[in-house]
């Protein structure tokens, strides 16, 4: 069992839909949440961290994390072909050094 | 700019060459990560430097591949000998906290 599993999809919604995309890890020391978005020949960006159960809300983009179940989301509101990309979800080990565990990524294809 | 750069955007080399990849991180960023990015693995963390402390060279694949950081700030990533199978999207990142980590555009290598 890998340490993050992440739905590959590809993921394809019409402009205006909420989007919803999911890892699970199975480590419990996993402290520290964070998505990213990477466009096509691009590095990631972050867009979203958080350290602690419940919800965060930036603009369209909320990030959920429920350590009770080891499950994090992503939600985008109001989705736009700008957000057309692959979604990582990555997580570090409270007293680690730092490297990130990523999923797999899920490649989003937002039509008009 | 103010982000991470990266350098050559893309490299193409024989099997059996020694390849080296740069990376220049954000201003003031005390912490330095050397990811790799292949199809079917993800994003695999390679190197990690922080400030004058040894670096954690735990995921480096083998003795092949080594990273150095002069003075706090440009790290060079090398490998040596290369093989098919090192060819990959290398990513760097930078960061104040190690949670927030800030990647650059990468290095695509391609070994023939």
């Amino acid at each position: 069992q890998k340490e993050v599993e992440q739905d590959p999809g590809p993921l394809s919604v019409p402009e205006g839909a909420i989007v919803s995309l999911n890892c699970t890890y199975s480590n419990s020391a996993f402290q520290y949440f964070m998505w990213y978005r990477q466009y096509s020949r691009k590095g990631p960006e972050l867009l979203m961290y958080t350290y602690s159960s419940g919800n965060k809300e930036d603009g369209r983009f909320t990030a959920q994390v429920d350590k009770s179940s080891k499950y994090i989301s992503l939600f985008i509101r109001d989705s736009q072909p700008s957000d057309s990309a692959t979604y990582l979800c990555a997580m570090v080990y409270g007293g680690s050094q730092g490297n990130l565990i990523f999923g797999k990524g899920t490649k989003l294809s937002v039509k008009p | 700019g103010a982000g991470v750069s990266q350098s050559p955007s893309n490299k193409v080399t024989e099997k059996g060459k020694d390849v080296e990849l740069r990376c220049d991180p954000i201003s003031g960023h005390t912490a330095l990560y050397w990811y790799r990015q292949s199809l079917g693995q993800g994003l695999e963390f390679l190197i990690y430097f922080q400030g004058n402390s040894a670096p954690d060279k735990s995921g480096l694949p083998s003795d092949r591949f080594s990273a150095e950081r002069t003075g706090g700030s440009v790290s060079t990533l090398t490998i040596q000998r290369t093989q098919q199978e090192d060819s990959a999207v290398y990513l760097c990142a930078s960061s104040l906290n190690r949670d927030q980590q800030y990647f650059g555009p990468g290095t695509r290598l391609t070994v023939t």
